[in-house]
């Protein structure tokens, strides 16, 4: 079954700086979807980053940016330029491509808390 | 407005008493699901539906059930709400794997 893990329950960072968000996953399929998901106070889910696994170039969003690295099965978000609205919940989430076999249900992992301080 | 509604925003409620929470989009997506939020577990889907009249389970599908008659509206209902189904609960929709969350629905069931 594929998983999703974000070890970090909690992160801080100081304004204006860099931070890095781990997920790592487990799938046997080769291709699939890849998420950021942010969750500020107010709960909506905001769609931050997204990445398909059959890309090579990681993807990359103003201030966003990930590192994935398919065959460590991991995909990192740096957040740049860190702002005091960036401080919310993170989402990493997992869904496998259309073209692949199994499920195509969503698999979240358990988020990171990220705090910017002023 | 593109947009996933939900209905109604907060609601608490008794052990045993069926409710409904609904959901609709404006997107015509085809693939629409349920989540549940609780501290510490992240999200969890509860059901999705690929299309009209298709349905299937997520990873916590007990105690719910869901019916998607008409491509926009996903309707989740508890027939029989117990305390441990106390969440936030999100709807969303979906387009070329992309998901788009309505705004939740807090659930307390006493």
């Amino acid at each position: 079954a594929q998983t999703v893990t974000q070890s970090q329950p909690e992160m801080s960072v100081q304004e204006a700086e860099t931070v890095t968000l781990s997920c790592t996953y487990d799938t046997s399929e080769s291709d699939y979807y890849l998420f950021w998901y942010k969750q500020p106070p107010s709960r909506q889910m905001i769609l931050v980053i997204r990445q398909e696994a059959y890309k090579q170039q990681n993807a990359t969003e103003n201030r966003f940016s990930v590192n994935f690295q398919k065959a460590a099965k991991s995909f990192s978000l740096k957040i740049s330029d860190s702002q005091l609205g960036d401080a919310a919940m993170y989402f990493c989430a997992y869904r496998r491509a259309p073209l692949g076999s199994g499920t195509y249900k969503y698999i979240f992992g358990t988020g990171t808390r990220l705090k910017v301080l002023a | 407005e593109a947009q996933v509604t939900q209905n109604p925003r907060y609601l608490i409620t008794v052990t045993g008493k069926k409710l409904t929470v609904t959901c609709s989009q404006n997107m015509n997506h085809e693939y629409m699901s349920w989540y549940r939020q609780d501290p510490g577990l992240g999200l969890r889907q509860i059901y999705y539906s690929m299309n009209v009249e298709v349905t299937d389970k997520g990873d916590v599908p007990e105690g719910y059930k869901v019916s998607r008659k008409e491509k926009r509206n996903f309707p989740l209902i508890l027939e029989s709400p117990s305390p441990n189904q106390t969440s936030l609960y999100f709807c969303a929709s979906s387009s070329q794997g992309t998901q788009y969350f309505g705004p939740g629905t807090r659930l307390t069931v006493t």
